[in-house]
C-alpha cells in the first residue's frame, strides 16, 4: 500500500520559530511536492522537487525553503514562523505526469 | 482549526441519490484531470482520472465526464452514502513540470 506520511499531525509553534515540517513516501517517486490549504483559497503550491538536491519554487515559497537530501524524504522549513503560516500543510508526491499521493497533513498553528 | 469546507459551495444530497459535481478548468492546453476527496481532517485521495483523449470514464460508483470544448468536467456519484460527504477537488495538468492546479473544491453533505 502506497504511503506518504508526515511528521506531525498537529504543531503548535511561536511567532519567530524555526520550524521543519518532514515528509517521507515510500514508492520510491522522483517529485515531491508541499502545499498550503486554507479556507476558500484552495490547495497552493509552495515548493516542489524533480529529484534529489532540486527543487523549484511553487506559487507561494516567500517564507518558506526546502530540503531534498534524499529521494523518499521532503522537509519543508519556516525560516521563522509567522502567524500568517498557520495553515493545513499537505505533502505529496507523484511518479511521473500522474496523480500525486498526499499524506495526511499537519495542521500548524503560530501563536 | 478550520475546516476545509468552510466557504465552499455546498450540495446536500439525499441518501441513495445520485450526485453530480461540477469543474470549470481554465487550461485549454491541459491534458490530464483528477478528482480528489477530501475527508475531514484528512489528506486528499485519489478517486478517478481522465485523459484528454477520452470524454467519460468510469470507475466503481462514480463517472468523470470531460467535455473539452467548454472546459467542463463533472464527477457523478451514483447510489450517495454517507461516506461520501467529503470535500472534492478537480485537477488539471498542462503546465508542465508534473504540476497539477487545483480547483478550490466542493462540499458535498449527505443526508441520512
Amino acid at each position: 500500500d502506497v504511503k506518504v506520511t508526515q511528521s506531525s499531525r498537529y504543531l503548535v509553534k511561536r511567532t519567530g520559530e524555526k520550524v521543519f515540517l518532514e515528509c517521507v513516501q515510500d514508492m520510491d517517486h522522483e517529485n515531491m511536492f508541499w502545499y498550503r490549504q486554507d479556507p476558500g483559497l484552495g490547495l497552493r503550491l509552495i515548493y516542489f522537487s524533480y529529484d534529489v538536491k532540486m527543487k523549484e519554487k511553487g506559487d507561494i515559497p516567500e517564507g518558506y525553503s526546502v530540503s531534498r537530501e534524499k529521494k523518499e524524504r521532503f522537509s519543508l522549513i519556516l525560516e521563522s514562523a509567522s502567524t500568517n503560516q498557520t495553515s493545513m500543510y499537505l505533502c505529496a508526491s507523484s511518479l511521473g505526469w500522474d496523480e500525486q499521493f498526499f499524506g495526511p497533513g499537519t495542521r500548524l498553528t503560530v501563536l | 482549526g478550520e475546516s476545509v469546507g468552510l466557504h465552499l459551495p455546498t450540495l446536500s444530497v439525499q441518501e441513495g441519490d445520485n450526485s453530480i459535481i461540477n469543474c470549470a478548468y481554465s487550461n485549454s492546453a491541459s491534458d490530464y484531470f483528477i478528482w480528489y476527496k477530501q475527508e475531514s481532517g484528512k489528506g486528499p485521495q485519489f478517486i478517478i482520472d481522465i485523459r484528454s483523449n477520452m470524454d467519460k470514464r468510469q470507475g466503481q460508483r462514480v463517472t468523470v465526464l470531460l467535455n473539452k470544448t467548454v472546459k467542463h468536467l463533472s464527477l457523478q456519484i451514483a447510489a450517495t452514502q454517507p461516506g461520501d460527504s467529503a470535500v472534492y477537488f478537480c485537477a488539471e495538468e498542462g503546465y508542465g513540470n508534473n504540476r497539477l492546479a487545483f480547483g478550490k473544491g466542493n462540499q458535498v453533505v449527505v443526508i441520512p
